[in-house]
């Protein structure tokens, strides 16, 4: 059965400095993405970026961006040039290929951001 | 694009009664939608899987008889919790994936907050 591990319950790092936050995770599959979605005080779900684990390149967008280590299965999101508006809860998710599949989260990350 | 709509936002009702929460793609059809259920600084706990025009698939431990789910259309999905009491209280979330869209993401609802006193 596939997991996903989020070992950081809290994170907090002051404005416009840098913070990663970690993800491991474990599947026999050789297809899958992985995601980062973020859930602000309102409990909306956010997509924040997104991995195929068919690409080697790392993916980005615009401040945040990801390491993924397939062989070592480890997903860590590093967000640059923190913002007030990045606190919130932070969850790492694993799908298999199809998006009928389910999603799989770890247990989240809460960061705080101060100024 | 890619909206999906939970109704309603919030709900209290009284212990034993029904509650129906719908959720609903608004300009997508979606293939599958799931249900998940949240507790307060909790992750996501998926409830069930539902695809149109066929039954729920329950993950290990929810009760299939509690948490109604009915899939009619390719925008629309329904979780009715049956005869509610205090400890269903909690966060109800669904999320739905775009037909014809293997790759693409799941969208997410804004979210239903249950209270049943």
């Amino acid at each position: 059965a596939q997991t996903v591990t989020q070992s950081q319950p809290e994170m907090s790092v002051q404005e416009a400095e840098t913070v990663t936050l970690s993800c491991t995770y474990d599947t026999s599959e050789s297809d899958y993405y992985l995601f980062w979605y973020k859930q602000p005080p309102s409990r909306q779900m956010i997509l924040v970026i997104r991995q195929e684990a068919y690409k080697q390149q790392n993916a980005t967008e615009n401040r945040f961006s990801v390491n993924f280590q397939k062989a070592a299965k480890s997903f860590s999101l590093k967000i640059s040039d923190s913002q007030l508006g990045d606190a919130a809860m932070y969850f790492c998710a694993y799908r298999r290929f199809y998006n009928t599949d389910k999603l799989i989260f770890g247990t989240g990350t809460r960061l705080q951001v101060f100024p | 694009g890619a909206v999906v709509s939970q109704h309603p936002s919030w709900v209290i009702c009284k212990s034993g009664t029904s509650v129906k929460i719908e959720c609903r793609s608004l300009d997508f059809q979606a293939t599958t939608m799931f249900w998940y259920r949240q507790f307060p600084k909790q992750s996501l706990m998926l409830m069930a899987t539902s695809n149109e025009g066929s039954k729920a698939t329950y993950e290990q431990g929810v009760e299939k008889d509690k948490f109604l789910i009915n899939h009619a259309s390719l925008t629309l999905s329904t979780l009715t919790v049956t005869s509610a009491h205090p400890e269903d209280s909690s966060f109800y979330i669904c999320s739905a994936n775009y037909f014809g869209r293997a790759e693409a993401e799941q969208f997410f609802g804004p979210g239903t907050r249950l209270t049943v006193l």
